[in-house]
């Protein structure tokens, strides 16, 4: 059974960083492309991050690029983000989740959600 | 201001056909990138609903069905349940001057009266 199990949120001041982790189980974590999605409180979905089954390539949503950094540690099926300048807006319930094929396809699998909040 | 544009709510009564559009653009769905949907209970995280236009995962009923014509996709549901009341989201890829991204419909919630 694929299992992805988010972990790290937390209440965080702004400027302050926080490292996000999705442990992965029940699949070859090392063949799929990985992503971070966000949900703001009563919002809608928001993409935030990417990153291909070997590592080699990231991407960022225009939003969170230069503060944040997707990562992933293939020996240990584990995917991460760390988060820096944290904002006000970063404020979101974080999901990663499983993408299927290359970037015209859809994420099949999404753990439950880490909250991050940052505030004063 | 979603890339991807949704109806805020849509509703119908038990038995009866909604349909939720996802409108976009020559840089997304117009592009023939492929328009994917997802179903979100409350307090619970996103599922795949329709993949690939109109696929529908495993164990997904069959009452739910996706198209896709032009810049637009729609989801229709039929036979309207109690259970299908939650927010539905479209989702596609935009290669836009802006930048390449994943891109998400601002989402639509679905009330079974």
């Amino acid at each position: 059974e694929v299992q992805l199990v988010e972990s790290g949120g937390g209440l965080v001041q702004p400027g302050g960083s926080l490292r996000l982790s999705c442990a992965a189980s029940g699949f070859t974590f090392s063949s799929y492309a990985m992503h971070w999605v966000r949900q703001a409180p009563g919002k809608g979905l928001e993409y935030v991050s990417a990153i291909s089954s070997n590592g080699g390539s990231t991407y960022y949503a225009n939003s969170v690029k230069d503060r944040f950094t997707i990562s992933r540690d293939n020996s240990k099926n584990t995917l991460y983000l760390q988060m820096g300048s944290l904002r006000a807006e970063d404020t979101a319930v974080y999901y990663c989740a499983r993408r299927v094929g290359g970037i015209n396809t859809h994420c099949d699998y999404w753990g439950q959600g880490t909250l991050v909040t940052v505030s004063s | 201001q979603s890339v991807l544009t949704q109806p805020p709510s849509v509703s119908g009564a038990p038995g009866q056909r909604v349909t939720i559009s996802c409108t976009g653009s020559s840089s997304n769905i117009g592009a023939g990138y492929d328009v994917h949907w997802y179903q979100q209970l409350p307090g619970t995280a996103p599922k795949l609903l329709i993949y690939g236009n109109s696929n529908r995962p495993s164990g997904v009923p069959d009452r739910f069905s996706g198209s896709k014509s032009g810049t637009s996709a729609s989801l229709a549901i039929t036979g309207l349940q109690a259970e299908d009341e939650a927010d539905y989201y479209c989702q596609s890829y935009d290669n836009s001057l802006s930048g390449r991204n994943w891109v998400f419909g601002g989402g639509t919630k679905l009330t079974v009266l």
